[in-house]
Formats: structure tokens, C-alpha cells, sequence
């Protein structure tokens, strides 16, 4: 879980505007997740991509959007459709082998966005 | 999809005492079943997962078991410490399909 970095850690932002959260590994991970945890509460899908290029809608995607232009990075903006931003976000990988998302996923160490 | 229901959402354990915590799935697929630990403001960290062709694995203090038939798993750890404080998650997936995380245990261990 090392090789997967997050930045920034904090994050504050007006109501209204478009924001990126930065997601990097260096662990040569097919796979890229971005979840969001809200306080007490677990983890749920946002966005997921398999390989560069290509990335799939979560279980709650709207208002957000991301990128695979490269196998290290996967980006995710929060824009402003998005009805309650606030939250911690995490971004983890894994490896994918045959084709299919393998089991065990990494965690990034997670940006907290807060909207003002 | 796949629906993962974990219980308790809170529990406290006298330090030395055992934690159990449960969850159900809903999708009898389902075969990879892991288990995560997140502190305070960090990130969650697998700590055990278990394969749906066993029905038990252990690692030192902890340990997972697995009910196929009756769709649920448990987290089992034993002679609990205070750095077993922390917020523990299962989840659930089949081969070819996504993680699917349960609602998360808050445990607190009481010296």
C-alpha cells in the first residue's frame, strides 16, 4: 500500500467550483478505484478503471469524472453537480490477471475535500 | 447486485476479551471475502481475506470464518489489545466483478 500516493492530504474548496484529487502508484497495478467514505459509514464506488484509457461508472458516479491516460495515474474531479463533495476519498489499485479485477485491493492514504 | 450487511456497528471489548464481528452477503457467487482495518484519518489495510474454497483461516490473534450455505462470514480476534481499536470493514466479490463493502464495526478496545 506504499506505492500508492495520494495528494493532496487536505483539501478546501468554495461551493461551485471543479476540483482534482490525485491518485499515483508505482506498484504497476492494472486497476484503479476511487471510493468515498462519508463519517461512520463505508466505503462506496465512484469510478473504476481496468486498464489505460478505459474506466467504468461505481455505484455513485454522478457529479464526478476521471481519467486514465496513464497506467500510474488515475485522477478523479468532484465538480460542482455534485450535491454534497464533502467527504474523505480514497483511491486504491490491484492487479488485474486474466481479464478479471483480482481480489485483493491497496489503499491510497485518502484526501479530505471539504466544500465551503 | 451484491448487498453486504455487517453487524455490530459498534462494539466494546475489555482488553484480553475476544471481538467477533459478522457480516452476510447476498450474492452466492460471491467468492473472495476479505477483511480491512482502518485507524483514525488512515487508510483501510487488508488484514485477512478467505477464499470460498475454505471455511476458516488465522492469522496470529485474528481469524475469519466462512459459511457458504448460510451466506455469511465472521472476523474473529482474540486477546484483544488497545491497537485493535480502530474501524474494521468486510466486503464481498465474485470473480470478474467489483468489491462490495459492508457498513464497518467500530471497535474500541477498553484497558
Amino acid at each position: 500500500d506504499g506505492g500508492i500516493t495520494q495528494s493532496p492530504k487536505y483539501l478546501f474548496r468554495k461551493e461551485g467550483q471543479n476540483v482534482t484529487l490525485s491518485c499515483e502508484q508505482n506498484l504497476n497495478h492494472d486497476a484503479m478505484y476511487w471510493y468515498r467514505q462519508d463519517p461512520g459509514q463505508g466505503l462506496r464506488l465512484i469510478y473504476y478503471s481496468q486498464i489505460v484509457n478505459d474506466f467504468q461508472k461505481g455505484d455513485i458516479a454522478e457529479g464526478y469524472s476521471v481519467s486514465r491516460e496513464k497506467k500510474e495515474s488515475f485522477p478523479l474531479t468532484v465538480t460542482s453537480a455534485q450535491k454534497n463533495p464533502t467527504a474523505f476519498y480514497l483511491c486504491a489499485s490491484s492487479i488485474l490477471a486474466s481479464g478479471y479485477l483480482t481480489d485483493t485491493q491497496y489503499f491510497g492514504p485518502g484526501t479530505r475535500l471539504t466544500v465551503l | 447486485g451484491e448487498n453486504v450487511e455487517q453487524h455490530p456497528s459498534t462494539l466494546s471489548v475489555q482488553e484480553g476479551d475476544s471481538a467477533v464481528i459478522k457480516c452476510t452477503y447476498s450474492d452466492s457467487a460471491s467468492n473472495y471475502f476479505p477483511w480491512y482495518k482502518q485507524e483514525l484519518g488512515k487508510r483501510p489495510q487488508l488484514i485477512i481475506d478467505i477464499r470460498s474454497n475454505v471455511g476458516e483461516k488465522k492469522d496470529q490473534r485474528i481469524a475469519v470464518t466462512l459459511n457458504k450455505t448460510a451466506k455469511h462470514f465472521s472476523l474473529h480476534i482474540t486477546e484483544t489489545q488497545p491497537e485493535d481499536s480502530a474501524v474494521y470493514f468486510c466486503a464481498a466479490k465474485k470473480s470478474g466483478n467489483k468489491l462490495t463493502f459492508g457498513g464497518g464495526t467500530r471497535v474500541l478496545v477498553k484497558p
